[in-house]
């Protein structure tokens, strides 16, 4: 079996500071996600890549950048990032598409913005 | 406005009793259907997928699609303190060929009661 690894788990900014999130995975997955998930308000799709060097927008790529440079490693930064912001980003891969193949998530990272 | 719906936002079941879970799509592109389970700190993991019309039952497990009315549900016999958990509904949406990308619904919150 292989796992997702997100890198770090716990992440404190502060306000402007531009963050950076990092995701491995070792199942040799071709497609790639991130997610942020709120309180109350489920896990929304912010970028998503289908192979190495590949990046597409999710609904919520504004403040974002996204990087793929290798198939292993996806990450994603957070450009300036917001006063009182509280979120859990998701990564998450797969290997036969979403469409007949199961997402599989690492743990999450937990962001707190002072 | 929300693509995946699901009702209800939280429920609470004795221990050995029945959950059911309820989702609803308002898009018609979405053909296929899943249900992931995330238990506090935890990434999602799939339960199960559902494709056809019709049950489809994994052990203690029974999800039901309704293409038609794009309604889907998931019942949960015999439930388990331990099944405790945040569910969702999420809808598959395609990209290109066998790649999609997954829309979440809010989720639902189950209590099992020992």
């Amino acid at each position: 079996g292989g796992i997702i690894t997100q890198t770090p788990k716990f992440l404190i900014g502060q306000e402007g500071q531009k963050l950076t999130l990092k995701c491995q995975q070792n199942f040799n997955h071709d497609t790639m996600y991130w997610y942020r998930q709120d309180s109350g308000k489920g896990l929304r799709l912010i970028y998503y890549s289908i192979t190495e060097n590949d990046l597409q927008k999710g609904d919520l790529s504004e403040g974002y950048d996204a990087s793929r440079e290798k198939k292993s490693s996806f990450s994603l930064t957070v450009t300036s990032a917001q006063k009182n912001e509280m979120a859990v980003f998701l990564c998450a891969s797969t290997g036969l598409g979403a469409n007949t193949g199961q997402l599989y998530f690492g743990e999450g990272s937990k962001l707190t913005v002072l | 406005q929300q693509k995946v719906q699901q009702s209800p936002e939280s429920l609470s079941v004795p221990e050995g009793g029945m959950a059911s879970l309820n989702c609803t799509s308002s898009d018609r592109n979405f053909q296929y259907f899943w249900w992931y389970r995330q238990h506090s700190g935890e990434g999602p993991k799939a339960l199960m997928s559902i494709f056809s019309d019709g049950d489809k039952k994994e052990g203690r497990f029974t999800a039901h699609l309704n293409k038609a009315s794009l309604h889907v549900s998931l019942h949960i016999r015999d439930s388990q303190p331990s099944d405790s958990a945040l569910y969702f509904c999420a809808a598959s949406e395609p990209i290109t060929g066998n790649t999609g990308k997954l829309i979440f619904g809010l989720g639902t919150t189950l209590q099992v009661q020992p």
